[in-house]
């Protein structure tokens, strides 16, 4: 099945810096990648779509100055959190859409990387 | 904006035991999907049901959409540790979006 590769799995900041999360889709091209970020024992909440070539759309709430995304090409996405603070801290993932056909898509999901600011 | 009520947000039975999660909305979603979620991994995908009323099993797993494409449920037979998890449902909301319930956080015990 397809692949996302989101690098790094953890990184541990100090605060006021950046930090670069990556978003590859290792065996497909993906138009469209998605943001989230979860809180520990909390669902997935959508940060931003982010589009190949184009801007990305961000959620309501959510400073798109502080996470810039970039989606350069049809097989990488990454997600700079800029001058990051301790409330950053939390799990970020990735997902790729798939289209096949007119009406089948899906969705998958990188493993997540685990942002900690210090 | 379009909610999506997952309940129970906690679940802890005894292995063997059969359980219910649902997943509830005021709105109509064009298909509903259901994840796994393991600590410090991303969600993998379990089922995607489409049609109204359709029912999907996986396994000691069934999962069945409402005839109003509002509401779903999982069902898991025999519970077994190995099921323990986070169990997400999603819906498409169009847009290309999907729009998370909360979660259920299932915890089976040998």
């Amino acid at each position: 099945g397809a692949v996302v590769s989101q690098h790094p799995s953890r990184v541990i900041c100090k605060s006021g810096t950046s930090v670069k999360i990556e978003c590859r889709s290792l065996d497909f091209q993906a138009t469209t990648m998605f943001w989230y970020r979860q809180f520990p024992k909390q669902s997935l909440m959508l940060m931003a779509t982010s589009n190949e070539g184009s801007k990305a759309t961000y959620e309501q709430g959510v400073e798109k100055d502080k996470f810039l995304i970039n989606h350069a090409s049809l097989t990488l996405s990454t997600l700079t959190v800029t001058s990051a603070h301790p409330e950053d801290s939390s799990f970020y993932i990735c997902s790729a859409r798939v289209v096949w056909g007119i009406t089948n898509e899906k969705l998958f999901f990188g493993s997540g990387t685990q942002l900690s600011v210090l | 904006t379009q909610l999506l009520e997952q309940s129970p947000q906690f679940l802890s039975i005894q292995e063997g035991e059969n359980l219910t999660v649902y997943c509830n909305s005021s709105s109509v979603f064009s298909s509903l999907q259901w994840y796994r979620q393991e600590p410090g991994e991303g969600p993998v995908l379990l089922v995607t049901v489409v049609t109204g009323g359709e029912v999907k099993k996986l396994k000691r797993l069934t999962f069945q959409f409402g005839d109003a494409r509002k509401d779903s449920s999982l069902h898991i037979t025999a519970a077994q540790p190995g099921d323990t998890g986070l169990y997400l449902c999603a819906g498409a909301a169009g847009a290309q979006k999907l729009v998370f319930g909360q979660g259920t956080r299932l915890t089976i015990n040998p």
